[in-house]
């Protein structure tokens, strides 16, 4: 079993839709969460922390449930430059991230 | 403030041949990371660097080696490339410490290494 773990996709939505991601991890000991956002052939990079609390980031917004040991991402009214791929990552000690496989996000006009 | 830079951006090999790859980061990190992703695979950690002079193994750090001689240069080699070496290459860097709870452990990562060995 991977250890974070994403449905690949993709996720064909229409623009304005909302559009919910989910993540698994196995590890309970498990200690922060991000949301990366990887475009077409280019680098990943940081979309937002996943706190416990959750938190929103303007149409993005992240939520944890450690009971469960899963994480959401939830897009309000999707951009077409709202389409790559969201990269679930956890962080379990050190400085080490995990990475998830990754779910494609396709916005169409 | 180029950031994370690597090169090359691409490279063909034949199989057996060697080869290094570049990373350079301008940022004063402590941390440096290779990692290797493939279709469905995501990421996965080849080699990281907690600093100078220091290297570790991550999860698929068969057929490869690094070294990091400089704070800022994370280099990876391939003694004898082979085909299932296929991958695109990211290298990262993040600071010891975070500046903020919101980047904690945020990693920043170089434009990638496309790498085909035939």
């Amino acid at each position: 079993r991977k250890e974070v773990e994403q449905d690949p996709g993709p996720f064909n939505v229409p623009e304005g839709a909302t559009v919910a991601f989910n993540c698994t991890y196995s590890n309970s000991a498990s200690q922060s969460f991000f949301w990366y956002r990887q475009d077409c052939r280019k680098e990943p990079k940081l979309l937002m922390s996943v706190y416990s609390s959750g938190n929103e980031d303007g149409r993005f917004t992240a939520q944890l449930n450690r009971a469960s040991q899963y994480i959401s991402l939830l897009i309000r009214d999707s951009k077409l430059s709202d389409s790559a791929t969201y990269l679930c990552v956890v962080h379990n000690a050190g400085n080490m991230l995990t990475f998830g496989g990754g779910t494609r996000l396709m916005v169409k006009p | 403030n180029a950031g994370v830079t690597q090169t090359p951006k691409f490279r063909v090999l034949k199989t057996g041949q060697s080869m290094t790859l570049l990373c350079a980061q301008d940022m004063n990190h402590e941390y440096m990371y290779w990692y290797r992703q493939d279709p469905g695979m995501g990421l996965r950690l080849i080699h990281y660097s907690v600093g100078e002079g220091t290297t570790a193994k991550g999860e698929v750090p068969d057929g490869y080696n690094v070294s990091r001689l400089k704070k800022q240069n994370f280099l990876l080699g391939l003694e004898s490339a082979a085909p299932s070496q296929t991958s695109v290459y990211f290298c990262a860097s993040s600071p010891s410490r975070g500046s903020g709870r919101s980047r904690l452990y945020e990693q920043f990562f170089g434009p990638g290494t496309r790498l085909t060995v035939l």
